[in-house]
């Protein structure tokens, strides 16, 4: 079967730095994508990896390796603001989005 | 505001209503999608339409119905729903065709719906 596994909660303090890991098992990859979602609103789009290494998007990064299966989202210089879900999918052979459960993020001043 | 719009925003129903679901996106986008989303759970896709014409029917029960009258609106009707169906409905949209970077979804902020 296909599975995303990401941690359920994480805490973390304003202004340090977090890393929410994601491995996958699919039939296929063709993309990794990374969603915010606060509470009570949309999921918005963070970014996309489709090739190996690191993408930094201002305090936000997102790392991938193809051959672990694996991926991450760096958050640096937290913000109270940063408190959310974050959702990792993955694209599989058939361009079918396999969502993970979501991390759910919790910021502390 | 992402451009996707649903109502109602929260919606309460006993197990013998009839009530519907409604998304707009305002995107020019040419694929919808309906998601349910339960605590703890991945995102389930139920529903995909692309040009108007469904593509996806993930093993949905019956008692959702969609309906995509033209790419910018789309509805859920809901029928007879048992407890367990409570849940965020999360209505989407992209460009249509593969997704990629630059063809992401684009979410609405879903509909609360807790049957009775």
């Amino acid at each position: 079967g296909q599975n995303i596994d990401q941690p359920t909660e994480m805490t973390a303090t304003e202004g340090a730095i977090v890393q929410i890991n994601c491995t996958y098992q699919t039939s296929g990859f063709n993309g990794l994508f990374w969603y915010q979602q606060h509470a009570g609103e949309a999921p918005t789009f963070l970014s996309y990896n489709v090739l190996d290494g690191l993408e930094e998007k201002g305090r936000f990064s997102s790392f991938l390796s193809r051959s672990k299966g694996y991926s991450y989202l760096l958050l640096k210089e937290l913000q109270m603001k940063d408190s959310a879900s974050y959702l990792c999918a993955v694209l599989d052979s058939n361009y079918q989005l396999i969502w993970g459960a979501g991390t759910k993020l919790i910021i502390k001043p | 505001e992402t451009g996707v719009t649903q109502t109602p925003r929260h919606l309460v129903m006993g197990m013998t209503n009839k009530k519907s679901l409604k998304c707009e996106q305002h995107l020019g986008h040419n694929a919808m999608y309906w998601y349910k989303q339960s605590a703890k759970k991945p995102l389930e896709l139920m529903f995909v339409y692309n040009f108007k014409e469904q593509t996806e029917n993930n093993s949905v029960p019956s008692r959702f119905s969609p309906e995509c009258p033209n790419s910018s609106h789309l509805f859920l009707h809901l029928h007879t729903l048992q407890p367990e169906d409570s849940a965020l409905y999360l209505c989407a949209s992209s460009q249509g065709g593969l997704p990629s970077s630059g063809n992401t979804i684009y979410f609405g902020e879903g509909s609360w719906l807790t049957v009775v």
